[in-house]
């Protein structure tokens, strides 16, 4: 089972700046989701992203898939206090369970 | 429709007492797992039944935790001797088999004094 390391770890930023955080693994993955988790919820499936290269666009949210599939990253644009929350890479494993990243940790301030 | 509904939302107990934990899934969904997420950190998986039957519980860490889902539907996780280190939100998630889109509930916040 591989590792994935999110950084950074904690982002705190003002409403209407950009930001990114990333998601990275030593081993290539098959593919990847991102998820946002919000204070007293379960997390919420963002994106799938499965071929090496990808980028998918959810509204101001960017996510892009290495080349070599090894990494990705999330872009969020004019971040809103609505953005707020535990951001998480995943990956699904074996077809029964999800490995989660270390995840990033955002605040956004009004 | 309702989501995935897990009871209590929080639950506090003594070190050494056994405890249970409810999930209820979406209705017709066949995969179920349970997750593990301690403070500051991701989800970490513990087990995934796929109807009644429980087909991967690598994730259990030892034999103090067990999981029934005795009908394919509502699983309980349950846990022997509690310890400290047993603190943790406990989620549940369900899926339309197993390599759906996983949803999540809202998790039971356990804590062990």
């Amino acid at each position: 089972t591989q590792l994935l390391e999110q950084s950074p770890q904690f982002l705190s930023i003002q409403e209407g700046e950009n930001l990114t955080v990333y998601c990275n693994s030593s081993s290539v993955f098959s593919s990847l989701q991102w998820y946002r988790q919000e204070p007293g919820e379960g997390p919420v499936l963002l994106v799938t992203v499965v071929t090496g290269g990808e980028v998918k666009k959810l509204k101001r949210l960017t996510f892009q898939f290495g080349d070599a599939r090894k990494d990705s990253s999330l872009h969020i644009t004019a971040a809103q206090p609505g953005d707020t929350g535990l951001y998480l890479c995943a990956e699904p494993y074996n077809t029964d369970k999800l490995i989660f990243g270390t995840g990033t940790r955002l605040q956004v301030f009004p | 429709g309702a989501g995935v509904s897990q009871t209590p939302s929080n639950k506090v107990t003594e070190k050494g007492k056994y405890v249970e934990l409810r999930c209820d899934p979406i209705s017709g969904h066949t995969a179920l797992y349970w997750y593990r997420q301690s403070l500051g950190q991701g989800p970490e998986f513990l087990i995934y039944f796929q109807g009644t039957g429980a087909a991967d519980d690598s994730g259990l860490p030892n034999d103090r935790f067990f999981a029934v889902r005795p009908e394919g539907s509502v699983s309980t996780l349950k846990i022997q001797r509690t310890e400290r280190g047993d603190s943790a939100v406990y989620l549940c998630a369900s899926s339309p088999g197993p390599r759906d889109e996983q949803y999540f509930g809202p998790g039971t916040r356990l804590t062990v004094t």
